[in-house]
């Protein structure tokens, strides 16, 4: 693995359907996120995590929960899907989640239809 | 509330330049990124501002201006690779990104 990977690359998935979308990440960063890109909408947080152990909500994170376990894996769950959870999702890492120039690697993105 | 503006398009040709205008809102300024996004693809680092002035790397070049709320990314000699959306987000005071919607640049031959 180099850098970060996501499955699936794509999902349909029946409303009321639980999913967990997959992110994991080899450059042992301690910070990641998962944000959700729409069309004419910018990237949205849902949720991030500063280190292993530790989650935060973001701007979206209702209908969504995370886990952080370690430092590689960062699931993203989406307990009951509904319509509007229709989206492209990105995994995002970075050396820190505060202060400083670190920018954030991305994965490839799920592309998740809910009907 | 936090707001970042792009234009939502823009087009150039082959071989001039480009510049893409940011103008942002936020609580708090921690610096200022500008990615790239091809069509179907993952966002890419290009650049980042936290002082005022012009950042260089080869074809690109980023300016910032804090007191303005103010940004922009200049593309000089234009390929047609660099078709492709520009985000412009900044690191507000909770150190965390807000992203403007993005900037499609179609190059033209």
């Amino acid at each position: 693995i180099a850098g970060i990977t996501q499955a699936p690359t794509s999902q349909i998935l029946a409303a009321g359907r639980r999913m967990t979308l997959r992110c994991t990440q080899d450059m042992r960063h301690n910070a990641m996120y998962w944000y959700r890109q729409d069309l004419g909408l910018g990237l949205r947080l849902i949720h991030y995590s500063n280190t292993a152990g530790t989650t935060g909500k973001g701007e979206v994170p209702d209908g969504y929960s995370v886990s952080r376990a370690n430092t590689d894996d960062f699931p993203l769950t989406l307990a009951s899907a509904v319509p509007s959870q229709t989206s492209v999702y990105f995994c995002a890492s970075s050396e820190s989640g505060a202060t400083g120039h670190y920018e954030q690697y991305f994965g490839p993105g799920t592309r998740l239809t809910v009907t | 509330g936090q707001n970042i503006d792009q234009p939502t398009e823009m087009t150039a040709t082959e071989g001039a330049i480009v510049q893409i205008n940011c103008t942002y809102q936020t609580s708090g300024f921690n610096g200022l990124f500008w990615y790239q996004q091809h069509a179907g693809e993952a966002p890419t680092f290009l650049s980042y501002n936290v002082l005022d002035g012009l950042e260089e790397k080869g074809r690109f070049s980023s300016f910032l201006s804090r007191s303005k709320g103010y940004s922009y990314l200049l593309l000089k000699e234009l390929q047609m690779k660099d078709s492709a959306s520009y985000l412009c987000a900044v690191k507000d005071s909770n150190y965390q990104l807000i992203w403007g919607a993005g900037t499609k640049l179609i190059i033209k031959p």
